[in-house]
């Protein structure tokens, strides 16, 4: 499971209300990933660190922010949650960030109604 | 930014038969193939991977094959069994300078029966 946890790994909110997803891992990795996973689209990089405070933007970034304060979590947040931002969020994690493997959480499912 | 495709979005075979799976990348600075299986309720986990200076890997009943002039990669199964059945993803990898992004087909549903 390389050392990876996600919380809470289910949510049920409302439109318009903040959420924050955490992403926690006990291994020490740099890399780190956000993923959303919705049925015919796969998975897709919503943002991305390589570092504390370093962060990027992936694909489907619009609607969210990132922030990784210490090594160990990476936090994902939906200021103002849509309907649209109903998915399977999963954090990934990788050793050097190049042609390195990819190892994936348990996910959560949020429903935003 | 970079495309994969994948093909078919199901696939149903016979216990014992072989199973291909084909994705097509559009950024020839994809450097990194992994391949991931998802059963149900559950995470995706990387079966094989391959790297754009290899040609073909294989690892027991699993192979992966890329062809980096045609922009292309397979991934094959030989004597399938049931718990092969799963929905598998190909993922192309570019690296960025300051981390590797993978970009994900979106999926095959493959279905093993008795």
């Amino acid at each position: 499971d390389a050392g990876i946890t996600q919380s809470p790994r289910h949510k049920v909110t409302e439109t318009g209300t903040p959420v924050t997803l955490r992403c926690h891992q006990t291994e020490n990795h740099r890399y780190m990933y956000w993923y959303r996973q919705d049925p015919g689209h796969g998975l897709r990089l919503i943002h991305y660190s390589y570092g504390v405070k370093d962060t990027d933007k992936g694909e489907v970034s619009d609607g969210y922010s990132v922030s990784r304060s210490k090594t160990e979590d990476f936090l994902l947040t939906l200021e103002s949650a849509t309907s649209s931002q109903t998915s399977v969020y999963f954090c990934a994690i990788s050793v050097r960030g190049g042609q390195e493997t990819q190892y994936f959480g348990p996910g959560t499912r949020l429903l935003v109604l | 930014g970079e495309n994969v495709e994948q093909h078919p979005s199901t696939l149903s075979v016979q216990e014992g038969d072989s199973a291909v799976i084909k994705c097509t990348y559009s950024d020839s600075a994809s450097n990194y193939f992994p391949w991931y299986k998802q059963e149900l309720g559950k995470r995706p986990q990387l079966i094989i991977d391959i790297r754009s200076n290899v040609g073909e890997k294989k690892d027991q009943r699993i192979a992966v094959t890329l062809n980096k002039t045609a922009k292309h990669f397979s991934l094959h199964i030989t004597e399938t069994q049931p718990e092969d059945s799963a929905v598998y993803f190909c993922a192309a990898a570019i690296n960025t300078g300051t981390a590797s992004k993978l970009t994900f087909g979106t999926g095959t549903r493959l279905q093993v029966t008795l």
